[in-house]
Protein backbone atom coordinates (compact mmCIF):
# COMPACT_ATOMS: atom_id res chain seq x y z
CA UNK A 1 0.00 0.00 0.00
CA UNK A 2 1.34 3.35 -1.22
CA UNK A 3 1.27 6.20 1.42
CA UNK A 4 0.34 9.73 0.72
CA UNK A 5 3.63 11.69 -2.08
CA UNK A 6 3.74 14.91 -2.36
CA UNK A 7 5.68 16.90 -5.02
CA UNK A 8 8.21 19.09 -5.28
CA UNK A 9 9.82 18.78 -1.70
CA UNK A 10 11.28 21.99 -2.10
CA UNK A 11 10.19 25.07 -4.34
CA UNK A 12 11.43 28.94 -4.62
CA UNK A 13 9.48 31.06 -5.81
CA UNK A 14 9.31 35.27 -6.72
CA UNK A 15 6.38 37.28 -5.75
CA UNK A 16 4.01 37.31 -8.25
CA UNK A 17 4.46 34.07 -9.34
CA UNK A 18 2.23 31.28 -9.41
CA UNK A 19 2.85 27.32 -8.64
CA UNK A 20 1.64 23.98 -8.52
CA UNK A 21 1.89 21.91 -5.83
CA UNK A 22 0.77 17.44 -6.71
CA UNK A 23 -0.54 15.20 -3.97
CA UNK A 24 -0.87 11.44 -4.69
CA UNK A 25 -3.17 10.01 -2.29
CA UNK A 26 -3.13 6.71 -0.21
CA UNK A 27 -4.48 3.82 -2.23
CA UNK A 28 -8.32 3.65 -1.82
CA UNK A 29 -8.84 6.87 -0.14
CA UNK A 30 -10.88 9.24 -2.51
CA UNK A 31 -10.58 12.38 0.18
CA UNK A 32 -7.80 14.99 0.09
CA UNK A 33 -7.27 18.06 2.30
CA UNK A 34 -4.27 20.76 2.18
CA UNK A 35 -3.07 22.70 4.83
CA UNK A 36 -0.36 25.59 5.03
CA UNK A 37 2.05 25.46 8.09
CA UNK A 38 3.76 28.42 8.91
CA UNK A 39 7.06 28.24 10.71
CA UNK A 40 6.48 27.98 14.33
CA UNK A 41 2.50 27.33 13.78
CA UNK A 42 0.04 24.63 13.39
CA UNK A 43 -0.86 23.55 10.31
CA UNK A 44 -4.21 25.30 9.34
CA UNK A 45 -7.10 23.85 6.67
CA UNK A 46 -6.83 25.19 2.99
CA UNK A 47 -9.43 23.03 1.27
CA UNK A 48 -10.72 19.35 0.76
CA UNK A 49 -11.87 17.76 -1.93
CA UNK A 50 -14.06 14.80 -1.79
CA UNK A 51 -14.68 12.85 -4.90
CA UNK A 52 -13.28 15.84 -7.53
CA UNK A 53 -15.83 18.53 -5.74
CA UNK A 54 -14.27 20.90 -2.84
CA UNK A 55 -15.81 20.24 0.06
CA UNK A 56 -14.76 23.09 2.25
CA UNK A 57 -12.72 25.71 2.40
CA UNK A 58 -11.12 27.35 4.95
CA UNK A 59 -9.77 31.19 5.73
CA UNK A 60 -7.71 31.78 2.80
CA UNK A 61 -8.36 34.17 -0.19
CA UNK A 62 -9.63 32.92 -3.84
CA UNK A 63 -6.04 33.23 -5.54
CA UNK A 64 -5.51 29.38 -3.39
CA UNK A 65 -7.34 26.93 -5.75
CA UNK A 66 -7.25 23.14 -6.26
CA UNK A 67 -8.52 20.04 -8.46
CA UNK A 68 -8.93 16.69 -7.54
CA UNK A 69 -8.53 14.12 -10.56
CA UNK A 70 -10.71 10.72 -11.26
CA UNK A 71 -7.93 8.97 -9.55
CA UNK A 72 -8.07 11.20 -6.20
CA UNK A 73 -4.56 13.06 -6.44
CA UNK A 74 -5.16 16.25 -6.60
CA UNK A 75 -3.57 19.92 -6.92
CA UNK A 76 -3.12 23.11 -5.42
CA UNK A 77 -2.65 26.53 -6.99
CA UNK A 78 -1.26 29.79 -5.58
CA UNK A 79 -1.54 32.17 -7.30
CA UNK A 80 -0.11 36.09 -7.28
CA UNK A 81 2.73 34.82 -4.86
CA UNK A 82 3.37 36.66 -1.35
CA UNK A 83 6.04 36.65 0.76
CA UNK A 84 3.68 35.17 3.70
CA UNK A 85 2.65 32.01 1.05
CA UNK A 86 6.06 31.00 2.58
CA UNK A 87 5.43 27.79 4.92
CA UNK A 88 5.40 23.94 4.59
CA UNK A 89 2.31 22.92 2.51
CA UNK A 90 1.03 19.60 3.81
CA UNK A 91 -1.74 17.34 1.95
CA UNK A 92 -3.50 14.96 4.01
CA UNK A 93 -5.61 11.48 2.47
CA UNK A 94 -8.24 9.71 3.92
CA UNK A 95 -11.50 7.68 3.13
CA UNK A 96 -14.93 9.62 3.24
CA UNK A 97 -16.02 12.47 5.15
CA UNK A 98 -18.89 11.35 7.19
CA UNK A 99 -16.73 9.14 10.46
CA UNK A 100 -15.48 11.72 12.83
CA UNK A 101 -12.87 9.68 13.52
CA UNK A 102 -11.55 9.48 10.11
CA UNK A 103 -7.98 9.45 9.93
CA UNK A 104 -6.11 11.80 7.73
CA UNK A 105 -2.64 10.44 6.40
CA UNK A 106 -0.58 13.11 5.75
CA UNK A 107 2.13 13.51 2.90
CA UNK A 108 5.83 14.84 3.87
CA UNK A 109 4.62 17.75 2.19
CA UNK A 110 6.14 20.34 0.18
CA UNK A 111 8.05 23.34 1.34
CA UNK A 112 8.15 26.84 -0.34
CA UNK A 113 9.72 29.64 -0.33
CA UNK A 114 8.29 32.97 -1.67
CA UNK A 115 11.48 35.78 -2.63
CA UNK B 1 -11.12 32.57 20.75
CA UNK B 2 -8.34 29.90 20.10
CA UNK B 3 -10.31 26.30 19.43
CA UNK B 4 -7.53 24.26 20.56
CA UNK B 5 -4.59 25.71 23.05
CA UNK B 6 -1.22 23.95 24.02
CA UNK B 7 0.08 26.55 26.37
CA UNK B 8 3.66 24.19 26.55
CA UNK B 9 5.56 25.28 23.68
CA UNK B 10 8.68 22.97 24.80
CA UNK B 11 8.90 20.07 27.25
CA UNK B 12 11.61 17.97 28.26
CA UNK B 13 12.10 14.94 29.57
CA UNK B 14 14.72 12.06 30.80
CA UNK B 15 14.28 8.65 28.47
CA UNK B 16 11.96 5.91 30.36
CA UNK B 17 9.96 8.42 31.84
CA UNK B 18 6.57 9.85 31.45
CA UNK B 19 6.02 13.27 30.42
CA UNK B 20 2.19 14.62 29.81
CA UNK B 21 1.44 17.48 26.76
CA UNK B 22 -1.88 19.65 27.72
CA UNK B 23 -4.23 20.21 25.25
CA UNK B 24 -7.50 22.29 25.67
CA UNK B 25 -9.99 23.02 23.36
CA UNK B 26 -13.24 24.77 22.45
CA UNK B 27 -16.35 23.76 20.59
CA UNK B 28 -20.03 24.34 21.55
CA UNK B 29 -20.82 21.10 18.92
CA UNK B 30 -21.93 18.14 21.23
CA UNK B 31 -20.24 15.99 18.49
CA UNK B 32 -16.11 16.43 18.01
CA UNK B 33 -13.37 14.16 17.61
CA UNK B 34 -9.71 14.82 19.16
CA UNK B 35 -6.48 14.15 17.59
CA UNK B 36 -2.85 13.86 18.34
CA UNK B 37 -0.50 13.92 15.71
CA UNK B 38 3.56 13.76 16.11
CA UNK B 39 5.55 15.81 13.43
CA UNK B 40 9.60 14.55 13.54
CA UNK B 41 12.20 17.64 11.98
CA UNK B 42 10.95 15.78 8.68
CA UNK B 43 7.65 17.19 8.45
CA UNK B 44 5.24 14.55 7.94
CA UNK B 45 2.55 14.51 10.18
CA UNK B 46 1.80 10.85 12.49
CA UNK B 47 -1.61 10.22 13.25
CA UNK B 48 -1.02 9.35 17.42
CA UNK B 49 -4.03 8.51 18.93
CA UNK B 50 -8.09 9.61 18.59
CA UNK B 51 -10.89 10.25 20.86
CA UNK B 52 -14.28 11.07 20.35
CA UNK B 53 -16.61 13.29 22.07
CA UNK B 54 -19.26 10.49 22.88
CA UNK B 55 -16.05 7.29 24.05
CA UNK B 56 -16.63 6.72 27.44
CA UNK B 57 -13.42 5.38 27.99
CA UNK B 58 -9.88 7.36 27.42
CA UNK B 59 -7.81 6.21 24.49
CA UNK B 60 -4.99 4.17 24.16
CA UNK B 61 -2.49 3.25 21.97
CA UNK B 62 0.78 1.34 23.09
CA UNK B 63 2.99 3.76 24.81
CA UNK B 64 0.39 6.49 23.94
CA UNK B 65 -2.86 7.31 26.31
CA UNK B 66 -5.15 10.38 25.74
CA UNK B 67 -6.58 11.79 29.47
CA UNK B 68 -9.55 12.99 28.47
CA UNK B 69 -11.78 15.45 31.20
CA UNK B 70 -14.86 16.22 29.01
CA UNK B 71 -16.39 18.63 31.33
CA UNK B 72 -12.72 20.61 31.58
CA UNK B 73 -12.60 20.44 27.54
CA UNK B 74 -9.00 18.53 28.07
CA UNK B 75 -7.59 16.30 25.91
CA UNK B 76 -4.10 15.54 27.55
CA UNK B 77 -1.80 13.15 25.70
CA UNK B 78 0.97 10.62 27.89
CA UNK B 79 3.36 9.02 26.75
CA UNK B 80 4.82 6.45 28.93
CA UNK B 81 8.46 5.17 28.61
CA UNK B 82 9.53 8.15 26.84
CA UNK B 83 12.20 7.28 23.79
CA UNK B 84 14.77 9.43 22.09
CA UNK B 85 12.81 9.01 18.96
CA UNK B 86 10.12 10.48 20.66
CA UNK B 87 11.80 13.87 20.58
CA UNK B 88 9.18 15.90 18.03
CA UNK B 89 6.60 18.30 17.69
CA UNK B 90 3.25 17.62 18.75
CA UNK B 91 -0.29 18.54 17.81
CA UNK B 92 -3.33 18.04 19.11
CA UNK B 93 -6.24 18.94 16.85
CA UNK B 94 -10.18 18.71 16.87
CA UNK B 95 -12.62 17.92 14.31
CA UNK B 96 -16.23 19.40 14.65
CA UNK B 97 -18.88 17.90 13.92
CA UNK B 98 -19.54 14.81 11.66
CA UNK B 99 -20.80 14.87 7.44
CA UNK B 100 -18.79 18.44 7.28
CA UNK B 101 -15.51 19.05 5.88
CA UNK B 102 -13.65 16.87 7.98
CA UNK B 103 -10.83 20.12 8.25
CA UNK B 104 -8.93 19.35 11.26
CA UNK B 105 -8.05 22.44 13.81
CA UNK B 106 -4.64 22.76 14.69
CA UNK B 107 -2.75 24.25 18.12
CA UNK B 108 0.58 25.22 18.00
CA UNK B 109 2.10 22.40 19.08
CA UNK B 110 4.74 21.53 21.65
CA UNK B 111 7.95 20.81 21.40
CA UNK B 112 9.33 17.57 23.08
CA UNK B 113 13.00 16.46 23.95
CA UNK B 114 13.58 13.49 25.21
CA UNK B 115 17.23 13.67 26.74
CA UNK B 116 19.26 10.27 28.20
Amino acid sequence: ETGVTQSPTHLIKTRGQQVTLRCSSQSGHNTVSWYQQALGQGPQFIFQYYREEENGRGNFPPRFSGLQFPNYSSELNVNALELDDSALYLCASSLGVRALGNEQFFGPGTRLTVL
Amino acid sequence: AQKITQTQPGMFVQEKEAVTLDCTYDTSDPSYGLFWYKQPSSGEMIFLIYQGSYDQQNATEGRYSLNFQKARKSANLVISASQLGDSAMYFCAMREGPGTASKLTFGTGTRLQVTL
